[in-house]
């Protein structure tokens, strides 16, 4: 296991279309991150795993996002009827409970365009 | 809520010590954390500091923490075009995500 890791690297879809993307976390990583990039800007955070509970969501995860862990391992990140407001880089990251620092390691996200 | 700025753009030579500057605004942060983002990559944690912390030093990094005026720093000691990248400055609180300010583009001229 060499890091968190994203699936896919690259997605472009039609406005209105839904998409999913995958995050594997590092496998002893009980804790589950998802941010959204957009260009210029630093990560802002959308929602955040424990183990298979989703304990906080930003104001930014609209009702067309949803996001579930259902074993406490890997992730996903659905967009419903997606927006070209949509457009950004998702990055996932995980870190491990207890650690001393709380760091959070962080996958090559997945860059959505919506056109 | 939390707020973290930093200034946009920093040129500097090569060989010389860039210094990258960010404010936060909320006092009960406990950690903060420099990020490194090259083109097209995810972010690598670079290193971290605890509030109680005043400075910290890994390798041609050093971290400088001024709590009172809620100042953070990172110096890189003979910075290399390699280094050119983006920085992202952010902080823990008691939530358990971070916030991060909107970056700073090193660019190391040769």
């Amino acid at each position: 296991d060499t890091g968190v890791s994203q699936d896919p690297r690259h997605k472009i879809t039609k406005r209105g279309q839904n998409v999913t993307f995958r995050c594997d976390p590092i496998s002893e990583h009980n804790r589950l991150y998802w941010y959204r990039q957009t260009l210029g800007q630093g990560p802002e955070f959308l929602t955040y795993f424990q183990n298979e509970a989703q304990l906080e969501k930003s104001r930014l995860l609209s009702d067309r996002f949803s996001a579930e862990r259902p074993k406490g391992s890997f992730s996903t990140l659905e967009i419903q009827r997606t927006e070209q407001g949509d457009s950004a880089m998702y990055l996932c990251a995980s870190s491990l409970m207890g650690s001393t620092a709380t760091e959070a390691f962080f996958g090559q996200g997945t860059r959505l365009t919506v056109v | 809520g939390e707020d973290v700025e930093q200034s946009l753009f920093l040129s500097v030579r090569e060989g010389d010590s860039s210094v990258i500057n960010c404010t936060y605004t909320d006092s009960s942060s406990t950690y903060l954390y420099w990020y490194k983002q090259e083109p097209g990559a995810g972010l690598q944690l670079l290193t971290y500091i605890f509030s109680n912390m005043d400075m910290k030093q890994d390798q041609r990094l050093t971290v400088l923490l001024n709590k009172k005026d809620k100042h953070l720093s990172l110096r890189i000691a003979d910075t290399q075009t390699g280094d050119s990248a983006i920085y992202f400055c952010a902080a823990h609180t008691g939530r358990r995500a971070l916030t991060f300010g909107s970056g700073t583009r090193l660019q190391v001229q040769p």
